[in-house]
């Protein structure tokens, strides 16, 4: 498979420890995005990269979370002292931001349950 | 910033009939609008987009209209089949796939 892949793809942990979750993009892709998904809802934006520039920052991105790509190619997402309300699916998309080609493609995501 | 309102949130078509979801979005700026399938467990994926450059996109069964004026935009399946049964999300952007911002999404059922 050689699409955007996500590790772990489940996490649950317990109310107050720190989660980091990785995610690597489809190879060439220059763009990379973190989403949120509960449970009946949409994915909400919560930030994305530019080569290892991050760019934008949803008001959802409250300072316990910290995401990096460091390298411009894998990327983390961590999660500091954890609470219940932060229990979804944290999904992964990567693009290819060349001319009039910008679509965004998934990952599978990491279930995070915060106990 | 961007609102997009879905609608509705729950379709059930007898299978052969053609099923048309409905979106909305706030900011006249916005510029692609993508839609995404998602089976139960599994990712989202992009089965369409639309630029507001071009007022109809058609791929086979699917297709999405565009309606600057009214910033709402469409998506029709026609023929419906058993997989065709998932939650379809609209979204919309400016610029690309760059923070997109979803509807609520559309769970589509093919009654057989």
């Amino acid at each position: 498979d050689t699409g955007v892949s996500q590790d772990p793809r489940h996490k649950i942990t317990k109310r107050g420890q720190n989660v980091t979750f990785r995610c690597d993009p489809i190879s060439e892709h220059n763009r990379l995005y973190w989403y949120r998904q509960t449970l009946g809802q949409g994915p909400e934006f919560l930030t994305y990269f530019q080569n290892e520039a991050q760019l934008e920052k949803s008001r959802l991105l409250s300072d316990r979370f910290s995401a990096e790509r460091p390298k411009g190619s894998f990327s983390t997402l961590e999660i500091q002292r954890t609470e219940q309300g932060d229990s979804a699916m944290y999904l992964c998309a990567s693009s290819l931001a060349e001319g009039a080609r910008t679509e965004a493609f998934f990952g599978q995501g990491t279930r995070l349950t915060v106990v | 910033g961007e609102n997009v309102e879905q609608h509705p949130s729950t379709l059930s078509v007898q299978e052969g009939d053609s099923a048309v979801i409905k979106c909305t979005y706030s900011d006249s700026a916005s510029n692609y609008f993508p839609w995404y399938k998602q089976e139960l467990g599994k990712r989202p994926q992009l089965i369409i987009d639309i630029r507001s450059n071009v007022g109809e996109k058609k791929d086979q069964r699917i297709a999405v209209t565009l309606n600057k004026t009214a910033k709402h935009f469409s998506l029709h399946i026609t023929e419906t089949q058993p997989e065709d049964s998932a939650v379809y999300f609209c979204a919309a952007s400016i610029g690309g796939a760059d923070g997109l911002t979803f509807g609520k999404g559309t769970h589509l059922i093919i009654q057989p």
